[in-house]
């Protein structure tokens, strides 16, 4: 079945380092690919999205590329926040008719000063 | 302007009790969603609902029953709540037919059965 696989938490960072987090699906169609976080006692919000091959989804710094030929929608930041500390989850959807999203079991981030 | 809202945020009960969680979305979407995420934090549609009926039953007990009265709300009922019944509960909301589906999240429910 289409499942997303992250990298296990937590990882734990210094201010200023750069942040790779690692995504990769099984999917047997061409999904949407989505990272949303969670910061401590909230809900989810988006981050970034990206609905096909070779886009790049943007937002605070943060960057993701849809890979088709690695299935892969790795999360990175080239200089990490104490801000940005919280759960970020890779997700994916078909829409339309399927339209729930099916996450990866999120990765723990925390950045110390 | 809360985009979507989750009542109550905190809920503690006993066990065998029922209880419903509400959910409300102004962002004119056609389609409601619950999520369930664990103490481990992860996260699983339960349940989705598309103009008022039910698209996505994941393997649910029956003790859980969603009720769409419109397409802005989206609540769920458990009946004879259990210990694992524990978890912060999740609303969405999206628009059908578009290529992204962008789902948008409530704050949660955080329900704890004693």
């Amino acid at each position: 079945g289409d499942s997303v696989t992250q990298m296990e938490g937590p990882v734990t960072l210094s201010e200023e380092a750069f942040l790779t987090i690692n995504c990769t699906y099984t999917a047997t169609g061409y999904p949407s690919l989505f990272w949303y976080v969670q910061y401590p006692g909230e809900g989810l919000q988006l981050l970034l999205k990206a609905t096909k091959a070779d886009d790049k989804g943007s937002n605070k710094g943060f960057e993701a590329t849809y890979r088709k030929e690695t299935t892969s929608f790795h999360l990175e930041k080239g200089s990490v926040q104490v801000s940005d500390s919280a759960v970020y989850f890779c997700a994916l959807t078909f829409g339309r008719s399927q339209g729930n999203l099916i996450f990866g079991k999120g990765t723990k981030l925390s950045v110390k000063p | 302007d809360t985009a979507v809202s989750q009542t109550p945020k905190y809920l503690v009960t006993q066990m065998g009790n029922d209880k419903s969680i509400k959910c409300e979305q102004n962002l004119g979407h056609d389609t409601m969603y619950w999520y369930k995420q664990d103490s481990k934090k992860f996260l699983k549609i339960m349940f989705s609902y598309n103009n008022k009926e039910l698209i996505i039953n994941e393997t649910v007990p029956n003790r859980f029953s969603p009720k769409s009265p419109d397409k802005a709300h989206l609540n769920l009922h458990i009946n004879s709540l259990e210990l694992g019944d524990s978890a912060v509960y999740f609303c969405a909301s999206s628009q059908a037919g578009t290529r992204t589906n962008e789902q948008f999240f409530g704050p949660g429910t955080r329900l704890t059965v004693l």
